[in-house]
């Protein structure tokens, strides 16, 4: 099957500083990706929707300028937790849709665990 | 604006039964739905996707049901084993591709 690859796949960081997750889809080409963030015991939550050449679509009551996204290529894209603070800890998951495929089915990523001091 | 839920929030069983788990939807105009098993800590494994014209798919021990009319969703697990102790995810895809994740339903099978 389609293999999405994130990295890191954990990081620890001060209160104040930004992290770069990445995003890439290996053996196929990603027009859209999404982003997830899930707390402990908690399901998936939709923060974005990551269009490749395009700004990003946010949903609602996620920051913008907090949460970065790039999506520069047709296999990578990018999230960047600006300014991260001890709130923004999480589980960072990406998945991606193969744009030749027409089933719509989405491939996921191992997911980032982030953990800010 | 699309709802899932899952039912039961968590499941205990000993090794060898036979096991549903249920998914329901608000919104039955879906592209297609989608289970997967997420194991602790670890991302997600995607294990049968239904499209929305179709009613049913198996794989192995595995069977899911789709009643998109009544917005409904089964996940059958036959003789389960202690390695499919894991979380279960209902997901659908709906309005501009975007999958909405149920709250799971977390699986111990017992040896």
């Amino acid at each position: 099957g389609a293999v999405v690859s994130q990295h890191p796949s954990w990081v620890i960081c001060k209160s104040g500083t930004s992290v770069k997750i990445e995003c890439r889809s290996l053996d196929f080409q990603a027009t859209t990706m999404f982003w997830y963030r899930q707390f402990p015991k908690q399901s998936l939550m939709l923060m974005a929707t990551s269009n490749e050449g395009s700004k990003a679509t946010y949903e609602q009551g996620v920051e913008k300028d907090k949460f970065l996204i790039n999506h520069a290529s047709l296999t990578l894209s990018t999230l960047t937790v600006t300014s991260a603070h001890p709130e923004d800890s999480s589980f960072y998951i990406c998945s991606a849709r193969d744009s030749s495929s027409n089933t719509g089915e989405l491939f996921f990523g191992e997911g980032s665990r982030l953990t800010v001091l | 604006k699309q709802e899932v839920t899952q039912i039961p929030a968590a499941l205990s069983v000993p090794e060898g039964e036979n096991l549903v788990l249920n998914c329901s939807f608000t919104d039955s105009a879906i592209y297609n739905l989608q289970w997967f098993r997420q194991d602790p800590g670890k991302g997600l494994t995607s294990l049968l996707l239904i499209q929305s014209s179709q009613r049913e798919q198996t794989s192995g021990r595995l069977n899911a049901s789709l009643d998109k009319s009544s917005g409904r969703s089964t996940l059958y697990i036959a003789a389960s084993q202690p390695g499919d102790s894991a979380t279960y995810l209902c997901a659908v895809t709906g309005g501009g591709g975007k999958l909405i994740f149920g709250q799971g339903t977390e699986l111990s099978v017992k040896p």
